[in-house]
């Protein structure tokens, strides 16, 4: 079974601009989580996305959003740049959402840079 | 307040021997789960071992083994004859909800 999977692997943007990530699930896997992992942050919640409602989100200002499709596939935006937002940015799924022995699998993240 | 604490931001082990990381956590739930992740340098996190709160006995994944102490809520990692590939950044977790809650890290560096 195909592991999650997240495009691109690099971005450089610079300060001003949008991006949009994205996120394939395991298959079968319904439930996706992004995170914004930074050296002095470690890993932060952003939002959690299940059968394409927001479930859960972390606490980022509205420039970071996300949606999820009918495939489960996820997408995340960041609007507005600002240069600390330059981070590795993770996806994980997960089977379903808040079933406490549910594993969360990561994908390999963006690395998002901002000029 | 953090809810999953690493106080060991760096460790290192002579490759072959035995190292523990530590991790507690605050909760006020009597049924949950722990995780430890793993994230090598530049490469994808991955789960190495997990344990629910209700089993008394400690999860051992291969070398991998945990001490859980509910009561102290700790939850430390055990790696066993180290190996080289075990150089990673560690991240404890808990999940609570919806949510996993992660620590800081700990760096290992293993020594050959």
């Amino acid at each position: 079974k195909a592991g999650v999977t997240q495009t691109p692997r690099y971005l450089i943007k610079t300060r001003g601009q949008q991006v949009t990530l994205s996120c394939s699930p395991i298959s079968g896997h319904r439930s996706v989580s992004w995170y914004q992992q930074t050296p002095g942050q470690g890993l932060q919640f952003l939002f959690e996305y299940f059968s394409e409602t927001q479930r859960n989100k972390g606490n980022f200002p509205g420039r970071f959003s996300g949606r999820q499709f009918s495939n489960s596939r996820s997408e995340m935006n960041v609007s507005t740049l600002e240069l600390g937002d330059s981070a590795l940015y993770l996806c994980a799924s997960s089977l379903v959402s808040g079933a406490r022995a549910d594993t969360q699998y990561f994908g390999p993240g963006t690395r998002l840079t901002v000029l | 307040a953090q809810t999953v604490t690493q106080s060991q931001p760096e460790m290192s082990v002579q490759e072959a021997e035995t190292v523990t990381l530590s991790c507690t956590y605050d909760t006020s739930e009597s049924d949950y789960y722990l995780f430890w992740y793993k994230q090598p340098p530049s490469r994808q996190m991955i789960l190495v071992i997990r344990q629910e709160a209700y089993k008394q006995q400690n999860a051992t994944e291969n070398r991998f083994s945990v001490n859980f102490q509910k009561a102290a809520k700790s939850f430390s990692l055990k790696i066993s004859d180290s190996q080289l590939g075990d150089a990673a950044m560690y991240f404890c977790a808990y999940r609570r909800g919806n949510q996993f809650y992660f620590g800081t890290g700990t760096s290992l560096t293993v020594i050959p």
